[in-house]
């Protein structure tokens, strides 16, 4: 079956780093997604992935290992505006996208 | 960056009654449009995908008589919910995509429906 796995929640502090991490099992594999999703709002593209390695993009960093069926998101400078639930997503065989429950971030003060 | 919009943002409807969501692709045309729904807190759900021009790939356990998916043109994708009782209360969201070549989805701002 397909699956993802993230932790349902975390907490970390206003400026402080914060990394989430996805561990996935899907029926072929198409790359994968980080989106954002504010409470109330639709997700919203954060970075993609195909290859290993990291791909940098401001604050946000996002990881690839596909040996592994792992990924993370790193956030860095964290803002109280990041507080949202970050998804995990990555694209099956047939390209479709694959949709865990995500991470909901807790930024304090 | 492409804009994806759905109307209406939020719509309240009585039991029993039928309801139009659309979802356009602003600025570029998507061959490709998703239709999800998402209860709170919990992850989104693809309904079915549906194609320019044919048929919608409904997902198992989506009822295709009940949630009608008119893909009639490369910027417009309706997704009508028939006779809607309280248990389809919902946050819908559609997504559209350029091709299989360009992955990403770019999603729309989903409707917020509530049946009485």
């Amino acid at each position: 079956g397909q699956n993802i796995d993230q932790p349902t929640e975390m907490t970390a502090t206003e400026g402080a780093i914060v990394q989430i991490n996805c561990t996935y099992q899907t029926s072929g594999f198409n790359g994968l997604f980080w989106y954002q999703q504010h409470a109330g709002e639709a997700p919203t593209f954060l970075s993609y992935n195909v290859l290993d390695g990291l791909e940098e993009k401001g604050r946000f960093s996002s990881f690839l290992s596909r040996s592994k069926g792992y990924s993370y998101l790193l956030l860095k400078e964290l803002q109280m505006k990041d507080s949202a639930s970050y998804l995990c997503a990555p694209m099956d065989s047939n390209y479709q996208l694959i949709w865990g429950a995500g991470t909901k971030l807790i930024i304090k003060p | 960056g492409a804009v994806v919009s759905q109307h209406p943002s939020r719509v309240i409807c009585k039991s029993g009654t039928s309801v139009k969501i659309e979802c356009r692709s602003l600025d570029f045309q998507a061959t490709t449009m998703f239709w999800y729904r998402q209860f709170p807190k919990k992850s989104l759900m693809l309904m079915a995908t549906s194609n320019e021009g044919s048929k919608a790939t409904y997902e198992q356990g989506v009822e295709k008589d009940k949630f009608l998916i008119n893909h009639a043109s490369l910027t417009l994708s309706t997704l009508t919910v028939t006779s809607a009782h309280p248990e389809d209360s919902s946050f819908y969201i559609c997504s559209a995509r350029v091709s299989r070549a360009y992955n990403e989805q770019f999603f729309g701002p989903g409707t917020r429906l509530t049946v009485l």
